[in-house]
């Protein structure tokens, strides 16, 4: 069974970088058959799609996101990360972490999700 | 890449059918079928409850099943129960390469 954790600090301050890592465990990140991908859910709102990354390291970003987001894999550790830089309030959210597959384009895996604070 | 939408909020009776709609444009929802639908219930992460328009994961209840028709897609929950309660978010692949989500629908059953 493919289970997904995230971690990370759950404060960070305005205009500091929010890091974010997923550890992948039932499963190897280095298959060729799923992305990996990170998405937010501010409290009381929707979900928003943050960006995806492929086991060569190609990546895709969310438009509205892509001058502040690196995504980055390292399969050694079976683990990809997130950094969103310059972060304010309107980042405060439930981040999830997501394996998302390469032929039908769906989220079936999930992380448990971790909320991320921005606040001095 | 605008958020697909969907209703507020739909309700219904234990037993009654309900569906919930999502529209997007012809660059993403009509244009392919990596359409998915996902229920989340509050605290809880999304769980994947229908891919490919219409198809089901193992292990969810024949109750839930999935169209499309032009730019919308809509998830169809018959013989409601207390359980089906939750958030249902919709989600497309875009023809920029990204993926969007739904707005999100509260479902809540009287």
């Amino acid at each position: 069974q493919v289970q997904l954790q995230e971690s990370g600090p759950g404060l960070v301050k305005p205009s500091q970088t929010l890091s974010l890592t997923c550890t992948v465990s039932g499963g190897s990140i280095s298959s060729g058959s799923y992305y990996w991908s990170w998405i937010r859910q501010p409290a009381g709102k929707g979900l928003e799609w943050i960006g995806r990354i492929y086991t060569s390291g190609s990546t895709n970003y969310n438009p509205s996101l892509k001058s502040r987001v690196t995504i980055s894999v390292d399969t050694s550790k079976n683990q990809f990360s997130l950094k969103l830089s310059s972060v304010t309030a309107a980042d405060t959210a439930v981040y999830y972490c997501a394996r998302l597959t390469v032929t039908e384009g769906y989220f079936d895996y999930w992380g448990q999700g971790t909320l991320v604070t921005v606040s001095s | 890449q605008s958020a697909l939408t969907q209703p507020a909020s739909v309700s219904g009776s234990p037993g009654q059918s309900i569906t919930i709609s999502c529209t997007g444009t012809s660059s993403d929802v009509g244009g392919y079928n990596y359409v998915s639908w996902y229920q989340q219930h509050p605290g809880k992460a999304p769980k994947l409850m229908i891919y490919e328009v219409s198809n089901r994961p193992s292990g969810v209840p024949d109750r839930f099943s999935g169209s499309k028709s032009g730019n919308t897609a809509s998830l169809t929950i018959s013989g409601l129960q207390a359980e089906d309660e939750a958030d249902y978010y919709c989600s497309s692949y875009t023809s920029s390469s990204v993926w969007v989500f739904g707005g999100g629908t509260k479902l809540t059953v009287l």
